[in-house]
């Protein structure tokens, strides 16, 4: 059973619009989000990541909102730019040392 | 600092034969992590280790064993390895602080069992 899902697998965004990818979960214990950001044939790197006890996160061009009556996150890329072209992954964690990965999300920047 | 780093990066199999993947990482982190990267699947836990000497099952844990060598290692070994575990495994280690944690990875490795 997935606990963290991304259900748009892809998404195609104009250079120097918003990009927005979703992530929702389904167990409640889940305290503290996390967004990757993958290249091919690269490790996954860190991007932005948000505790449960706040609803919004900012980090430069990256914002992370947290609804967790809904059980949903997503990360607001602004304003997108063609290097940001990548998968992208979001996870949560219940314990403090295990993490749950979704699906990704390639998100692609038309310039 | 090299980071994570992880050997082989590439690696064909037959079934039932075995390996072991290596995974070191130089930054003083506790937790390591095994993580598998299928299409359509994302990223899924094979075996953390919180610190060293402890391990742990993650979600898909059936065909692997690990072993915590020390603080800067952390192996993954397929017994008798299945088409099944054709995949891209990544490593990561876990940075903690006050204002977030952080996973780092290394590059992977691309296996596959023919």
């Amino acid at each position: 059973d997935q606990q963290v899902k991304q259900n748009s697998p892809s998404l195609s965004v104009q250079e120097g619009r918003i990009s927005i990818l979703n992530c929702d979960y389904t167990n409640s214990m889940f305290d503290y989000f996390l967004w990757y950001k993958k290249y091919p044939a690269e490790g996954p790197t860190f991007l932005i990541s948000i505790s449960s006890i706040k609803d919004k996160n900012e980090d430069g061009r990256f914002t992370v909102f947290l609804n967790k009556s809904a059980k949903h996150l997503s990360l607001h890329i602004v304003p997108s730019q063609p290097g940001d072209s990548a998968v992208y992954f979001c996870a949560a964690s219940a314990e403090f040392y295990k993490y749950i990965f979704g699906t990704g999300t390639r998100l692609k920047v038309l310039a | 600092n090299a980071g994570v780093t992880q050997t082989p990066k590439f690696q064909v199999l037959k079934t039932g034969q075995s390996m072991t993947l290596q995974c070191a990482q130089d930054m003083n982190h506790n937790s390591m992590y095994w993580y598998r990267q299928d299409p359509g699947m994302g990223l899924r836990l094979i075996y953390y280790s919180a610190s060293e000497g402890t391990t742990d099952k993650g979600e898909v844990p059936n065909g692997y064993n690990v072993s915590r060598l020390n603080k800067r290692e952390f192996s993954l070994r397929l017994e008798s390895a299945a088409p099944s575990q054709t995949s891209v495994y990544f490593c990561a280690s876990l940075q903690t602080s006050v204002l977030y944690n952080e996973q780092f990875f290394g590059p992977g490795t691309r296996l596959t069992v023919l």
